[in-house]
């Protein structure tokens, strides 16, 4: 069975830019999380989709967005780009809400 | 609110030592716990997870943590360090709430000497 993937796996952008990462989620689930990874925060959950709504946000401003399709796969965008963005962004996927989740490789994003 | 702390961010063993990365949470309810593994370059990996069943619970590569109530913590060990263990490692809780939202503590970096 595939995991969970992530694209694209690595990324540069200018700040001021805007960016979209893509997860496709483990076959069959239906719910799907975002996570911010940096070193001086840690892990960080940004918003959680089942079914193309979303369930959960966490404490990230309105540039962090996300959405989700009719076959359960994910996108998140980033606008207006801040150096402080630079991160690794994870996702992870489940059967349902409060399931054990499923991490993908992770998105390195850049902002110069 | 939910929160995790592990301390030290650094722990050293000698290969064939236990290993002992300490956790400690805070839930206004019954949580679910987990520890999850990340190698340079990966995502998170599942070792093992506490969901209000058996108190100590086995993992993948020989790891087991135990659930303690009264001290608020679900540390994880391992009997015998292999050098392959090398990783940083991560404690998180969810509350038993119904959505996955997973509250991680700051990580511990373990480094296997031989």
């Amino acid at each position: 069975k595939a995991g969970v993937t992530q694209t694209p796996r690595y990324l540069i952008k200018t700040r001021g830019q805007q960016v979209t990462l893509s997860c496709s989620p483990i076959s069959g689930h239906r719910s799907v999380s975002w996570y911010q990874q940096t070193p001086g925060q840690g892990l960080q959950f940004l918003f959680e989709y089942f079914s193309e709504t979303q369930r959960n946000k966490g404490n990230f401003p309105g540039r962090f967005s996300g959405r989700q399709f009719s076959n359960s796969r994910s996108e998140m965008n980033v606008s207006t780009l801040e150096l402080g963005d630079s991160a690794l962004y994870l996702c992870a996927s489940s059967l349902a809400t409060g399931n054990e989740q499923y991490f993908g490789p992770g998105t390195r994003l850049t902002v110069t | 609110a939910q929160s995790v702390t592990q301390l030290g961010s650094h722990v050293s063993v000698s290969e064939g030592a236990l290993v002992l990365l300490r956790c400690n949470y805070s839930s206004s309810v019954p949580p679910y716990l987990f520890w999850y593994v990340q190698y340079p370059n990966q995502g998170l990996q599942l070792l093992l997870k506490y969901t209000s069943a058996a108190t100590l619970v086995k993992g993948i590569n020989g790891f087991e943590a135990e659930f303690k109530k009264s001290e608020t913590s679900f540390h994880l060990t391992k009997p015998s360090a292999h050098m392959s263990d090398a990783a940083e490692y991560f404690c998180a809780v969810s509350e038993n709430s119904g959505y996955s939202t997973l509250t991680f503590g700051k990580g511990t970096m373990l480094l296997v000497s031989p």
